[in-house]
């Protein structure tokens, strides 16, 4: 599976868009973009995944570039509740999700 | 609830002694996979199994064992604990074997090894 790259934390404001940005730069034509989150030592939540086309349901949106390099995770409007670490990984269908360090965001009042 | 059943919760136990942890699967589902967190490892993938068979290997270290029974439920065997053996403990349940979407995982095992 290809290895991702994240920023280690990031803030964000109550109510604002959180964008939450990932580079896999050596993702092969057959690999998904899954994000995943985990708050506080519960097991990993499945938010989203898409291969090549922008894909949004009622927690997020998942926006990927066209050259399928890089990737945002988008909760539109951040709760207290959204404090979580979140985990953007790449893989082929039927491969093990494989997680790294993922981003600990901090949503503030 | 995910529908994932990890039992016990949490669990205390002495250096040397052996564990068992359970994991019921979402209804339908027939991939189970094991994972451990530890403060400085992160999560680490352990192992899978698919309907009844091992599916993929991961780090899982030879102390420990695994296996899925014809209900589905499977469960993770930890010998000759270690201090370093204290984590958390996540089963996960996909639909398939090689499933196109991710999968669910339970709330987990805390073990603590003293």
């Amino acid at each position: 599976d290809a290895k991702t790259t994240q920023p280690p934390s990031m803030d964000c404001a109550e109510g604002r868009a959180a964008n939450l940005p990932c580079n896999h730069s050596t993702i092969s034509g057959n690999e998904y973009v899954y994000w995943y989150r985990q708050i506080h030592s519960q097991g990993p939540q499945y938010i989203i995944h898409g291969l090549k086309n922008n894909e949004t349901n009622e927690m997020a949106s998942l926006i990927i570039t066209e050259d399928r390099k890089s990737s945002t995770l988008i909760l539109p409007h951040a709760t207290l509740r959204d404090t979580a670490v979140y985990y953007c990984i790449v893989r082929a269908a039927g491969n093990k999700l494989t997680f790294g360090g993922g981003t600990r965001v901090l949503v503030k009042p | 609830d995910s529908g994932v059943t990890q039992t016990p919760k949490h669990l205390i136990t002495a250096t040397g002694q052996r564990v068992t942890l359970r994991c019921s699967p979402r209804s339908g589902d027939l991939s189970v996979y094991w994972y451990q967190q530890s403060l400085d490892q992160g999560l680490q993938f352990l192992i899978q199994y698919y309907n009844g068979e091992e599916r993929a290997k991961g780090n899982i270290l030879e102390r420990f064992s695994a296996q899925q029974f014809p209900d589905l439920h499977s469960e993770l065997n930890l010998s000759s604990l270690e201090l370093g053996d204290s984590a958390l403990y996540f089963c996960a349940s996909g639909r398939q074997a090689e499933s196109f979407y991710g999968y669910t995982f339970g709330s987990g095992t805390r073990l603590t090894v003293v």
